[in-house]
Order: structure tokens, then C-alpha cells, then sequence
């Protein structure tokens, strides 16, 4: 068990459809990382959180959006749903800012399925 | 555009042989490269991680070796067993800005008794 706990384990919406996917680090953990995996494009980075600021954007949609809280749980919001957004979502966590060694920990993740 | 090239996609060894997972990176901005394992339903856990500045590093059974000048590294898992079974992703991160992690695509490994 990595500490990081992602809600739901699953989710099955329709296309249009507007979901939350919710993450809570490790505790103590200040960053939040929220990745992608699908069959076709791997494991992607799509956004970064640090002490409720964002740090970086990856691969991200316009569709999607994320924030995190002053808890320090995350969500990450996808809007507009297309069949290929179905994927899992991971979240991960790391404890400080300014290490590239510093272990990102992840959770089990969401599976997203649209229909 | 593929920062991370992964192989083999799937590798099949007999237990107590000898897995080798090879990857190779473009951006010369990395400098961390850890190795996470997969297993179905779960999220990647890290496994073993190497900086630059060693060309070998070795925990247990697992052993990382990396070619600076070829900007390549690889995973060697020693004596194989069915439990490491699993999918193994490479990744690379830089050394400074945000510390995402940029992955190869993944290798299945399979352990056969």
C-alpha cells in the first residue's frame, strides 16, 4: 500500500458526461501528479500540483482541469467526455520540491470507462 | 514524439533465468531514471532508480546498468521468478522544473515455472 488513495476504483459514464476523479497523497506529501494510461499511449503526465499551486501541464486536454486543495487532496475534473478519454487515471505523490530523485508514489488508480 | 523507448513489449523467461529490459532517451535534460513495476489492477511502484553518475546500481536481484554516452540503460532481474511477473515501466525525469515523469511504453514480463 503506497499511502496514496484515489475514489472511485471505478467509473462508467456516458460521452458528454462531466466526472471527478479524487486523490489523497501520502501524508505529509506536498505534490500531487496526475498520470494517464491507455492501451495505446502509455503511461502520460498530464498536470502537477504543489502546495495548492500548479507546476507544471503535460498532455493535458482543455477539457480536463484540476486543483488541489488546502488538505492537499487533489481532483481532477474531465468535462465534455469522448470514448477515448477512457483510461486509467493514476495519481501519485511526492514529498518535496526541488529533488528529481524524490519517489512519486501512486495510487490504484480510477478506471474511467465512457460508453 | 517518444522521449523513452522501451523493449522488448513482452518477454517470456524461464524461472531462475535472467530478465533484461532495455531503454534508451533522447533529451540529455534527464537525469533520473527509475524503474517502476506494475502489477494488474494496481498503480506502478518503484523499483529501482539511477542517477548519471554511476553506471550500475544493484538491489537484491535487480540491477540497473547505464551508458551515459549511448544514453541507455537498462533493467537486469537475476533468478527470475514467477512472482516478478508483472509490467515493467522505465522512466526519466530532469533535473530541474517539474519532476514529471516521462515513461517507456512498458514491458510484460512473464515468469514461467
Amino acid at each position: 500500500d503506497s499511502g496514496v488513495t484515489q475514489t472511485p476504483k471505478h467509473l462508467i459514464t456516458a460521452t458528454g458526461q462531466r466526472v471527478t476523479l479524487r486523490c489523497s497523497p501520502r501524508s505529509g506529501d506536498l505534490s500531487v501528479y496526475w498520470y494517464q494510461q491507455s492501451l495505446d499511449q502509455g503511461l502520460q503526465f498530464l498536470i502537477q500540483y504543489y502546495n495548492g499551486e500548479e507546476r507544471a501541464k503535460g498532455n493535458i486536454l482543455e477539457r480536463f482541469s484540476a486543483q488541489q486543495f488546502p488538505d492537499l487532496h487533489s481532483e481532477l475534473n474531465l468535462s465534455s467526455l469522448e470514448l477515448g478519454d477512457s483510461a486509467l487515471y493514476f495519481c501519485a505523490s511526492s514529498a518535496r520540491e526541488g529533488d528529481s530523485t524524490d519517489t512519486q508514489y501512486f495510487g490504484p488508480g480510477t478506471r474511467l470507462t465512457v460508453l | 514524439q517518444q522521449q523513452v523507448k522501451q523493449s522488448p513489449q513482452s518477454l517470456i523467461v524461464q524461472k531462475g533465468g535472467i530478465s533484461i529490459i532495455n531503454c534508451a532517451y533522447e533529451n540529455t535534460a534527464f537525469d533520473y531514471f527509475p524503474w517502476y513495476q506494475q502489477f494488474p489492477g494496481k498503480g506502478p511502484a518503484l523499483l529501482i532508480a539511477i542517477r548519471p553518475d554511476v553506471s550500475e546500481k544493484k538491489e537484491g536481484r535487480f540491477t540497473i546498468s547505464f551508458n551515459k554516452s549511448a544514453k541507455q540503460f537498462s533493467l537486469h532481474i537475476m533468478d527470475s521468478q514467477p512472482g516478478d511477473s508483472a509490467t515493467y515501466f522505465c522512466a526519466a525525469s530532469k533535473a530541474a522544473g517539474s519532476y514529471q515523469l516521462t515513461f517507456g511504453k512498458g514491458t510484460k514480463l512473464s515468469v514461467i515455472p
